[in-house]
């Protein structure tokens, strides 16, 4: 298996617009999270899946941020309009069965927005 | 209140030395603590810890948890210049939310 694979891997964009993360978890991991990490708050949890379903989103910042699992190898992270203070890294990251277990991080996402 | 501070914020050696970091943590309902490294990429898993196993070693790396006192440490023994980087604990909290502690920069010098 290739690992958690994420794309783009850079982003740059202009305040306003609409950016969308992608990841594609390991197969067979029944658990997919996305977080961010900045140096101010480190890795924040954004959103975590269990198969496909959104459990807890809490972590979602603002109505801006919506994320889909619309499949098993599939997930997006959106946000919608971006802003100047959204520029971060963003990991995908899956685990297999129970979530207490070892997550399998993607390379991430650095969005810039300008 | 859930949370998970590590100690110290950085720290910088010199190659061959013997480190120690800390993970305290609060959690209703402990399940594991999970130690990571990080260098300029994603995090990569390097331990798990859990009631029925609280001490785990892999070649100059180590880990230790203390359920009473509710930490964890980690030693990293004869430094290289490659341990450096940032190691991450975490903690899963309820509702099933694995949360990071800070981190703890880690430099090596030659």
């Amino acid at each position: 298996d290739a690992g958690v694979i994420q794309s783009p891997r850079h982003e740059v964009t202009e305040m306003g617009q609409e950016v969308t993360l992608r990841c594609k978890p390991i197969s067979g991991h029944d658990y997919l999270f996305w977080y961010r990490q900045t140096m101010m708050r480190g890795l924040e949890l954004l959103i975590y899946f269990n198969n496909n379903v959104p459990i807890d989103d809490s972590g979602m910042p603002e109505d801006r941020f919506s994320a889909k699992m619309p499949n098993a190898s599939f997930s997006t992270l959106k946000i919608q309009p971006s802003e100047p203070r959204d520029s971060a890294v963003y990991f995908c990251a899956s685990s297999l069965r129970s979530f207490w277990g070892e997550a399998f991080f993607g390379q991430g996402t650095r969005l810039t927005v300008v | 209140e859930d949370k998970v501070v590590q100690s110290p914020l950085s720290l910088v050696v010199h190659e061959g030395d013997t480190v120690t970091l800390n993970c305290s943590y609060e959690v209703t309902n402990f399940r594991s603590l999970l130690w990571y490294k990080q260098e300029k990429k994603a995090p990569t898993f390097l331990f798990m810890l859990t009631s029925s196993g609280i001490e785990k070693k892999s070649g100059r790396l180590s880990s230790i948890l203390d359920k009473k006192e509710l930490f964890s440490i980690l030693n990293i023994t004869a430094t290289q210049t490659g341990d450096s980087a940032v190691y991450l604990c975490a903690v899963p909290f309820g509702n099933e939310k694995l949360t990071f502690g800070t981190g703890t920069r880690l430099t090596i010098i030659p």
